[in-house]
């Protein structure tokens, strides 16, 4: 089976930076993947890791440790629009397994 | 490009009563899923298509669910009869291909049952 640990709230301040841990245990592992899903909305693609180390997109990054069974997604000069809940999703041949999810909360 | 596009956005039925999900993915993409959504929790998957093939529905609850997708495109997932465990938000999801990176989610939905 497949397994993701991911915390289930996190708020931070506007401006600031925060990172988002994932660990994962599983088998026929590919990669890991990162989702954003506002309230009510549809979750949405933000990074994936293939390989360890780290994966830049705009304010966004993603870094992954293979050898560890970790991940994690950082986000940078927090705004408001970045409140809403992210999944990790271990990525297996054919499908997505994904974390609890982590609700972070912006505040001013 | 338009996205996945799911009908309806929101079901309330009384338990035993069957109902029905739409869903339309993007066009060209030949790998379709749908997952169950409970609140707080990740979506969990139920079944993928590739083309009109059902080739993996392990998760997929057989004895009051059932799903369909005539032509490789649209695609039905129906409950029968639904139970008040199965209220939950049901998305469907699309792929170019089977081990693509992204899956693209439509906005699901949400049924209620009472």
């Amino acid at each position: 089976g497949q397994s993701l640990e991911q915390p289930s709230e996190v708020t931070a301040v506007e401006g600031a930076i925060v990172q988002i841990n994932c660990t994962y245990q599983t088998s026929g592992f590919y990669g890991l993947s990162w989702y954003q899903q506002h309230d009510g909305g549809a979750p949405t693609f933000l990074s994936y890791n293939g390989l360890d180390g780290l994966e830049e997109t705009g304010r966004f990054s993603s870094f992954l440790s293979r050898s560890d069974s970790y991940g994690y997604l950082l986000l940078q000069e927090l705004q408001m629009k970045d409140s809403a809940s992210y999944f990790c999703a271990v990525r297996g041949s054919y499908q997505l397994t994904f974390g609890k999810g982590t609700k972070l909360s912006v505040i001013p | 490009e338009a996205g996945v596009v799911q009908s309806p956005r929101y079901k309330i039925i009384e338990k035993k009563q069957p109902v029905a999900f739409w869903c339309n993915p993007i066009s060209g993409h030949n790998t379709l899923y749908w997952y169950r959504q409970n609140l707080g929790q990740g979506p969990e998957l139920l079944i993928r298509y590739e083309n009109e093939e059902a080739v993996d529905d392990s998760q997929l609850p057989k004895d009051r669910f059932s799903a369909e997708r005539l032509k490789g495109v649209d695609s039905t997932l129906k409950i029968q009869p639904a139970e008040l465990g199965d209220s939950a938000v049901y998305l469907c999801a699309s792929s170019f291909r089977a081990n693509q990176e992204t899956q693209y989610f439509g906005p699901g939905t949400r049924l209620l049952v009472l």
